[in-house]
C-alpha cells in the first residue's frame, strides 16, 4: 500500500513568512509524529497525534510552530514569521497504533524548508 | 529518561567485509529497539526492530542486529557490505514497560561509506 507522503518536497521562503507541510500518513495509522532534521544532524521530535488530539507538543521549539490534524489523517504543521533557523528537512512519520510491535514508526520523505 | 548512543559519526568498510554500526542504550525498563536507514535526499526507513524473544533480529537487505542486555547494546550488522549500504543509519529505542505512549529516542545518526 502506499506509504507516509508529505507535501511540498521542497520550500524556499523568505525570512518571516509563514509556510504550511502537510504530511498524509498510511491509511489506518492512527499515530502520527513531526520530526526536524538540521543538517548534519540527528531527528529533532517536535509533536505527536494521536487521532486529532496532540497528546505531546514538547518538541515544538517556539510557539511560531503549530500543527493540526484532521479526519485523523491528514495532518499540517505551520511554521509562522519564519526565521533562517527553520532551515531544515522536515519529516512525518506514523504508526499504527501505540504500544508493542505496533508502534513501528514508518517515515515520509521529508520536507526540505530553506528560509533565506 | 532514555537514551541512544552511537559513539561513532562515521563507519568506513571495504566492500566485501562485515559491517558493525554501534548502538547503546539506556531506559528504566526493557527497551524496544529499532534500526532505521536513510539515504540521500531520501527518508528513513525501517530496517528492524527488537521487540521480545530472540535476541538475533534479522531485517532488510541482508542486516542483523544482536540485543545484548548485559552490555546495553544493539549492534548492527551485515556478512558482507555492499556500495548500495552507504547510508546514514540511525538506532532509536522505546521504553517497553511504559504504558499507552512513551516517545522514541533516536540517536544521531551514523554515515556508513562503503568503500569499492
Amino acid at each position: 500500500g502506499a506509504g507516509v507522503s508529505q507535501s511540498p518536497s521542497n520550500k524556499v521562503t523568505e525570512k518571516g513568512k509563514d509556510v504550511e507541510l502537510r504530511c498524509d500518513p498510511i491509511s489506518g495509522h492512527t499515530a502520527l509524529y513531526w520530526y526536524r532534521q538540521s543538517l548534519g544532524q540527528g531527528l529533532e521530535f517536535l509533536i505527536y497525534f494521536q487521532g486529532n488530539s496532540a497528546p505531546d507538543k514538547s518538541g515544538l521549539p517556539s510557539d511560531r510552530f503549530s500543527a493540526e490534524r484532521t479526519g485523523g489523517s491528514v495532518s499540517t504543521l505551520t511554521i509562522q514569521r519564519t526565521q533562517q533557523e527553520d532551515s531544515a528537512v522536515y519529516l512525518c512519520a506514523s504508526s499504527l497504533a501505540i504500544g508493542g510491535g505496533t508502534d513501528t514508526q514508518y517515515f515520509g520523505p521529508g520536507t526540505r524548508l530553506t528560509v533565506l | 529518561a532514555q537514551s541512544v548512543a552511537q559513539p561513532e559519526d562515521q563507519v568506513n568498510v571495504a566492500e566485501g567485509n562485515p559491517l558493525t554500526v554501534k548502538c547503546t542504550y539506556s531506559v528504566s525498563g526493557n527497551p524496544y529497539l529499532f534500526w532505521y536507514v536513510q539515504y540521500p535526499n531520501r527518508g528513513l526507513q525501517f530496517l528492524l526492530k527488537y521487540i521480545t524473544g530472540d535476541n538475533l533480529v534479522k531485517g532488510s537487505y541482508g542486516f542483523e542486529a544482536e540485543f545484548n542486555k548485559s552490555q546495553t547494546s544493539f549492534h548492527l550488522k551485515k556478512p558482507s557490505a555492499l556500495v548500495s549500504d552507504s547510508a546514514l543509519y540511525f538506532c532509536a529505542v522505546r521504553d517497553a514497560d511504559s504504558g499507552g505512549y512513551q516517545k522514541v529516542t533516536f540517536g544521531t545518526g551514523t554515515k556508513l561509506q562503503v568503500i569499492p
